[in-house]
């Protein structure tokens, strides 16, 4: 079951900069899509979700993006910092009458930021 | 801030023995899941609750498994008899609704099977 899959299983950036996490779909019934931030012996922490009728929302210094006409979406952290560093899941939902908000996650990208 | 919080953080059990992990919800919440990580693997849903009834299972979770909310606090979650592929990670998860809001995470129990 590939419905959410995340290409890149690591990047690496230098603190300042930016970090660019990519997730793509097939699932078109997909209507919510949420990134999680993973460190090692916790649970995933929610950090931005964007709704299927927005192409951007920003909190702070994680922007997500969506394209939908791509089945893709993004997460831009500016600027990086060391602390960032962590495995970050791209999570999926599909919205309707027999919903019951099971999230389909990707496999996870390790984001390692340098000083 | 509230959290989910799981126990035991982790369960050593001999294979076919029943096991029952627990977690406490965020107390407003109404819709608990869990999922569960193999290590090396994706977070996969195993179970979704809502109303004091199961909404949704997945392939995964077969009649070895069960899900109970015994008093207004805790989700359990029940193993009957374990497998060796039954050692993962063990997530509970909990949220207000079950449509664009996100769950929040407990931090796991790591079962291991012998």
């Amino acid at each position: 079951d590939q419905q959410v899959k995340q290409n890149s299983p690591s990047l690496s950036v230098q603190e300042g900069r930016i970090s660019i996490l990519n997730c793509d779909y097939t699932n078109s019934m997909f209507d919510y899509f949420l990134w999680y931030k993973k460190y090692p012996a916790e649970g995933p922490t929610f950090l931005i979700s964007i709704s299927s009728i927005k192409d951007k929302n920003e909190d702070g210094r994680f922007t997500v993006f969506l394209n939908k006409s791509a089945k893709h979406l993004s997460l831009h952290i500016v600027p990086s910092q060391p602390g960032d560093s962590a495995v970050y899941f791209c999570a999926a939902s599909a919205y309707g009458s027999s919903n019951t908000g099971k999230l389909i996650f990707g496999q996870g990208t390790t984001l390692q930021v340098k000083p | 801030e509230p959290e989910v919080t799981q126990t035991p953080s982790h369960q050593v059990t001999q294979m076919g023995q029943e096991v029952i992990l627990r977690c406490v919800p965020i107390s407003n919440h109404l819709y608990f899941y869990w999922y569960r990580q193999i290590l090396g693997q994706k977070v996969e849903f195993l179970v979704s609750f809502y109303n004091n009834e199961i909404s949704e299972k997945s392939e995964i979770f077969d009649d070895q498994f069960s899900v109970e909310r015994p008093d207004g606090s805790n989700f359990t979650l029940k193993i009957r008899s374990t497998k060796l592929e039954d050692s993962a990670m063990y997530f509970c998860a909990s949220s207000t609704y079950r449509g664009n809001q996100p769950q929040h995470f407990g931090d796991g129990t790591r079962l291991s099977i012998l």
